[in-house]
């Protein structure tokens, strides 16, 4: 089955303390997303990446971090997280031959206190 | 950059009837695609219709229809025959062709079908 897998879907930690949040696709797909959404705000993307090894800013960037050494794998990252980065977090995927289409993962729900 | 605006945070409607969502963009770009992503209790977001901007006619899938109006950018999401499962969160969401496959929201608007 085609699909896109977010682990854990529901974490709560504590200021400061480092975090992974793990983006896993089985399509082969070349691109990759990462959006945080919040009320009234909509979805707004954090990262993106066109391919392994390359990466790129969206609209809302600052403290996270991405990589992507493989295909199908796309980890977000909070170094240092805040009570600001709660939110829900979904991971997309898609291909570029098929660009129109977006396939989201589950959500991560994350509660920063 | 783009924005996506919907402004109505929350609508009603009763089975089986029609209802109409808005959304309106703003773009100096000719060349793009809308869609409407639906996002039920599950929080999954699932795509429900999109419309290439170069196209006329307005998509539909089944029930879902858009009134497509480029000059003014608007882009309208007709629901007909509405069913308790319609019950979610709608997001419209602009793509540009010239800032990789990046979606931009809306803020949404939380569809309420009434038995």
């Amino acid at each position: 089955e085609a699909q896109v897998t977010q682990n854990p879907r529901y974490l709560i930690t504590v200021t400061g303390k480092k975090l992974t949040v793990t983006c896993s696709q089985n399509m082969n797909h070349e691109y990759m997303s990462w959006y945080r959404q919040d009320p009234g705000l909509g979805l707004r993307q954090i990262y993106y990446s066109m391919n392994v090894e390359v990466t790129d800013k969206g609209d809302v960037p600052e403290g996270y971090k991405v990589s992507r050494k493989e295909k199908r794998n796309f980890p977000l990252i909070l170094e240092s997280p805040s009570p600001n980065q709660t939110s829900l977090y979904f991971c997309a995927s898609s291909s570029t031959r098929a660009i129109y289409e977006q396939y989201f993962g589950p959500g991560t729900r994350l509660t920063v206190t | 950059a783009q924005t996506v605006t919907q402004s109505q945070p929350e609508m009603s409607v009763q089975e089986a009837e029609t209802v109409t969502l808005s959304c309106t963009y703003d773009t100096s770009e000719s060349d793009y695609y809308l869609f409407w992503y639906k996002q039920p209790p599950s929080r999954q977001m699932i795509l429900v219709i999109r419309q290439e901007a170069y196209k006329q006619q307005n998509a539909t899938e089944n029930r879902f229809s858009v009134n497509f109006q480029k000059a003014a950018k608007s882009f309208s999401l007709k629901i007909s025959d509405s069913q308790l499962g319609d019950a979610a969160m709608y997001f419209c969401a602009y793509r540009s062709l010239n800032a990789g496959n990046m979606l931009t929201f809306g803020g949404g608007t939380r569809l309420m079908v009434k038995p």
